[in-house]
């Protein structure tokens, strides 16, 4: 039971690449959620899943897009990157709204 | 404006004693609070909660107090262990679930647990 992992761990990109992170999760949850983390900054939600096939905004979606194809997916894309999206990024799931969030590791990435 | 306020981004506690972490929050209509633990390169783990109806949570060292009409929660631990040394979120939710996508995050608390 690996719990929510995160794909990759570490990345670099120049202003203008694209990319993916995968977030995959085993514990059949139905939430997933995004997070970015800057420094001295507390968590803040870029957008979310609440069942396969669906998603939402959260607080900063702006630069980004997501698809959750199946359910134990959640995948985060960046068309274009730029500096102000330097950050480390968070992915959770959860089983419903009661329950706890579990966080991936997270993935950190660097816009030059 | 911040709706979650951790004024103290760091704290040194000896081994033993009692670690005490403060958040603040703005909006009356927070009805669930938790707190995450996170380690260097780890994700967020939560450790304790309270529901607004509540004005304490305990489990093991952990104690959680809610003062809803100071607006204000803080985490007691004790005592404290050198493997509590981590960063300690606060976070909060209209929802009555941890799981709400609208929590919202305090910057965090940087505890370190002197031996």
């Amino acid at each position: 039971n690996a719990g929510v992992t995160q794909t990759p761990k570490f990345r670099v990109l120049k202003t203008g690449q694209s990319m993916t992170l995968l977030c995959a999760q085993d514990m059949n949850h139905e939430y997933m959620y995004w997070y970015r983390q800057d420094p001295g900054m507390g968590l803040r939600l870029i957008h979310y899943s609440v069942g396969e096939g669906t998603t939402a905004k959260g607080e900063v979606p702006d630069g980004y897009n997501v698809s959750r194809l199946k359910k134990q997916n959640f995948l985060l894309g960046l068309e274009s990157a730029a500096p102000s999206q330097t950050s480390v990024y968070f992915c959770a799931s959860s089983r419903d709204l009661t329950d706890t969030q579990y966080f991936g590791p997270g993935t950190r990435l660097t816009v030059l | 404006d911040q709706q979650v306020k951790q004024n103290s981004p760091s704290l040194s506690v000896q081994e033993g004693r009692i670690s005490i972490l403060n958040c603040d929050y703005t909006n009356s209509m927070f009805d669930y609070f938790l707190w995450y633990k996170k380690y260097p390169a780890e994700g967020p783990t939560f450790l304790i909660s309270i529901s607004s109806i509540k004005d304490k949570n305990e489990d093991g060292r952990f104690t959680v107090f809610l003062n809803k009409s100071a607006k204000h929660l803080s985490l007691h631990i004790v005592p404290s262990q050198p493997g509590d040394s981590a960063v300690y979120f606060c976070a909060t939710t209209p929802y009555s679930g941890a799981g709400s996508y609208q929590l919202t995050f305090g910057k965090g608390t940087k505890l370190s647990v002197i031996p």
